[in-house]
């Protein structure tokens, strides 16, 4: 079944570690995009990237990157996670005509950097 | 002014009632609009996608578009329990650029 895959749904981890959040997509979407949610709070885009070796940065600053070698993964790394980076991040993936169908969603990662 | 505005609610709502959501948008050339749910905890789920002016209805679900006064709108009818979550807006930015913008979410109680 075509989907979206998020791994690992909640990381704890030390401050200064650095940290990859994967994200996985069978539906050959060549749209995906990364989003951070606080509890309660807006979503906020944070990179994007329209294909293989193609990817920008979004509204939100964010110390993260993200590369995009395959079309269906898109990876986002921290360097050196601090409490700051605490938060859920949301990995989205779109068809080639994005204004008609949307996102389709990842699980989320939940991340706690203590 | 946020490029799309939400009431954070909660609205409550008796079940059976129809619950009404609203969203408006500061960018004129928007051109695509979306409603999700998201349940505590979980990720969004698009419910709804509206393009045109006018209503446009999927089962319990219709959705309302107004360009001329940059609201879009979201019913639900019949409301349930199962129907409380928080309702995201979600605009295009116009630009082309494939990148939306959400709202802050309504949060909808619906009362046994």
């Amino acid at each position: 079944e075509a989907d979206i895959y998020q791994t690992p749904r909640y990381l704890v981890i030390g401050t200064g570690k650095k940290i990859t959040l994967e994200c996985s997509q069978t539906m050959g979407h060549d749209k995906m995009y990364w989003y951070q949610q606080d509890p309660g709070m807006e979503l906020h885009l944070i990179h994007y990237s329209y294909g293989v070796n193609s990817t920008e940065k979004g509204d939100l600053s964010s110390e993260s990157t993200v590369s995009r070698i395959r079309t269906e993964h898109f990876p986002l790394t921290l360097e050196s996670a601090r409490p700051s980076h605490t938060s859920q991040y949301l990995c989205a993936s779109s068809e080639p005509t994005t204004g008609i169908y949307g996102y389709t969603f990842g699980s989320g990662t939940r991340l706690t950097v203590v | 002014q946020k490029e799309v505005e939400q009431n954070s609610g909660p609205l409550s709502v008796p079940e059976g009632a129809i619950a009404s959501l609203n969203c408006t948008y500061s960018d004129r050339g928007s051109q695509s609009f979306f409603w999700y749910r998201q349940y505590s905890g979980k990720s969004p789920e698009l419910i709804m996608s509206i393009y045109s002016n006018g209503d446009k209805e999927d089962g319990r679900f219709t959705a309302q578009l107004n360009k001329a006064s940059q609201y879009v709108s979201l019913l639900i009818r019949d409301s349930q329990p199962s129907d409380s979550a928080t309702y995201l807006c979600a605009v295009n930015n116009g630009s082309g650029t494939y990148k939306y913008i959400f709202g802050t979410g309504t949060r909808l109680k619906v009362l046994a």
